[in-house]
């Protein structure tokens, strides 16, 4: 059953720390797309690839996030530093761009930065 | 300014009705609009895309409906069942020159009462 498996599943860390969240998209898909998600501002896009290459990270707050993909089987998502108001869940999604943008998200990382 | 809006309070229906959520956008043009189901404490998954020049699709008992004179799309669920409870979201899939973005709107919650 193929799936995006995203770790850690929940991480509380205090503010100034750097976090890493990870996600192995499906096998063979070749987009990739990182989220967050908060009550009062729902899902926002914060980085895109495909093919491993970075498309768009304009919703990234460049100073302190960053994106890569080392190889197509992992995607990163790192803040550095930390803040509390970084606390939400990060979805990891991935697709394949013949397949009309649809969409597999794994499960999330609940991030609760003190 | 951009906007994507969905039904703003929570929908509550008794089990065996007709759910209808609405999702409204202004100031884009998306080619295709997609449905995804988001349960508490999991990632958002894909149930319908319809394209912009189709007015009408079904899956089961799924219907969803495309007016870009309108801006809307309507999504139904007919002779629901309280498994049907989640969150739905709408997205909005905006072709750009070079690369597909997804932009998702805030979600309804829809409640079935048995």
């Amino acid at each position: 059953d193929a799936r995006v498996t995203q770790t850690p599943r929940h991480k509380v860390t205090e503010m100034g720390q750097e976090v890493t969240m990870r996600c192995q998209p499906i096998l063979g898909h070749n987009t990739v797309f990182w989220y967050r998600q908060t009550m009062m501002q729902g899902l926002e896009l914060l980085a895109y690839f495909r093919n491993r290459a970075p498309l768009d990270d304009s919703g990234m707050p460049k100073d302190r996030f960053s994106a890569e993909m080392p190889d197509a089987t992992l995607a990163t998502l790192k803040i550095q530093p930390s803040e509390p108001r970084d606390s939400a869940v990060y979805f990891c999604a991935s697709g394949l761009t013949s397949a009309k943008n649809i969409q597999y998200f794994g499960a999330g990382t609940r991030l609760s930065v003190l | 300014s951009q906007k994507i809006e969905q039904n703003s309070e929570a929908l509550n229906i008794q089990e065996g009705k007709t759910a209808t959520l609405t999702c409204n956008y202004t100031n884009y043009s998306p080619a295709y609009l997609q449905w995804y189901r988001q349960d508490p404490g999991r990632g958002p998954v894909f149930l319908l895309l319809i394209r912009e020049n189709e007015k009408e699709k079904r899956k089961e008992r799924l219907k969803v409906t495309f007016d870009t004179t309108l801006k809307q799309s309507l999504f139904h669920i007919t002779a629901s069942q309280p498994a049907d409870s989640a969150t739905y979201l709408c997205a909005l899939d905006l072709l750009k020159t070079s690369y597909d973005k997804v932009i998702f709107g805030p979600g309804t919650s829809l409640s079935v009462i048995p």
